[in-house]
């Protein structure tokens, strides 16, 4: 199994700024993934990063507002840009190998993020 | 498009309740079904897994059985206990380089 830490776990920031959040995996994975959790709501998937590709992002996500970096095969950053109040969430790193069976996606802690 | 619905909560159990957390699920293909769980302060969890349909995932006493009739996979524990208080997330994926859907995540709370 992997093991993902996320930095940092827990930020304020204001208004206007940016906030870059860095994912670390204990293992080399082809795959990332960040979700952001709203309070009180489910996981909604931002984008996936693969090494040595741009990031693909879902709908409603865009690359100005939530540039992806993946340099190598055990570490991502997002970074949430020109903060608003409605992006006071929790950002989660997720990892996972593709191929045939079962293969597990391992999540990060959670990166609790409020702006003010 | 594909979704997942679970039950509202919060949900509040004595302790050694029986315990149903109910989930559907809208698919176009066969997907796999998961529920993942978030206790307090910590990350999201895998707590059981089916891949096809009629196969039942079990961990930890939870179980859930993988019916395409109803396209439900249902939580179930026979008897709660304190620590089982967490946020209980029912999900769907096709395959293991493809996104997870989760539902709207059941909030879990057993009194003593």
């Amino acid at each position: 199994s992997a093991v993902i830490s996320q930095k940092p776990s827990r930020d304020i920031c204001q208004r206007g700024t940016s906030l870059t959040i860095q994912c670390q995996v204990d293992s080399q994975v082809t795959m990332m993934f960040w979700y952001r959790q709203q309070p009180g709501q489910s996981l909604t998937l931002i984008a996936t990063a693969n090494q040595g590709s741009e990031a693909t992002y879902e709908s409603g996500f865009v690359i100005d507002k939530f540039p992806i970096s993946r340099p190598n095969l055990t570490f991502s950053t997002l970074t949430v840009s020109n903060m608003s109040p409605e992006d006071s969430s929790i950002y989660l790193c997720s990892a996972a190998e593709p191929g045939q069976g079962f293969n597990e996606q391992f999540f990060g802690p959670g990166t609790r993020l409020t702006v003010l | 498009g594909d979704s997942v619905t679970q039950m509202e909560g919060p949900v509040t159990l004595s302790e050694e309740a029986f315990l149903t957390i109910n989930c559907t699920y809208t698919a176009t293909g066969y997907p796999s079904l998961f529920w993942y769980v978030q206790y307090p302060g910590e990350g999201l969890q895998l707590l059981l897994k089916a891949t096809k349909a009629d196969d039942k995932g079990s961990n930890k006493g939870f179980e859930a059985t993988y019916r395409k009739e109803t396209t439900s996979f249902h939580l179930e524990k026979g008897s709660v206990q304190v620590s089982d208080s967490a946020v209980y997330f029912c999900a769907l994926r096709y395959s293991s380089a493809s996104k997870i859907i989760f539902g709207s995540g059941t909030r879990l709370s057993i009194r003593p």
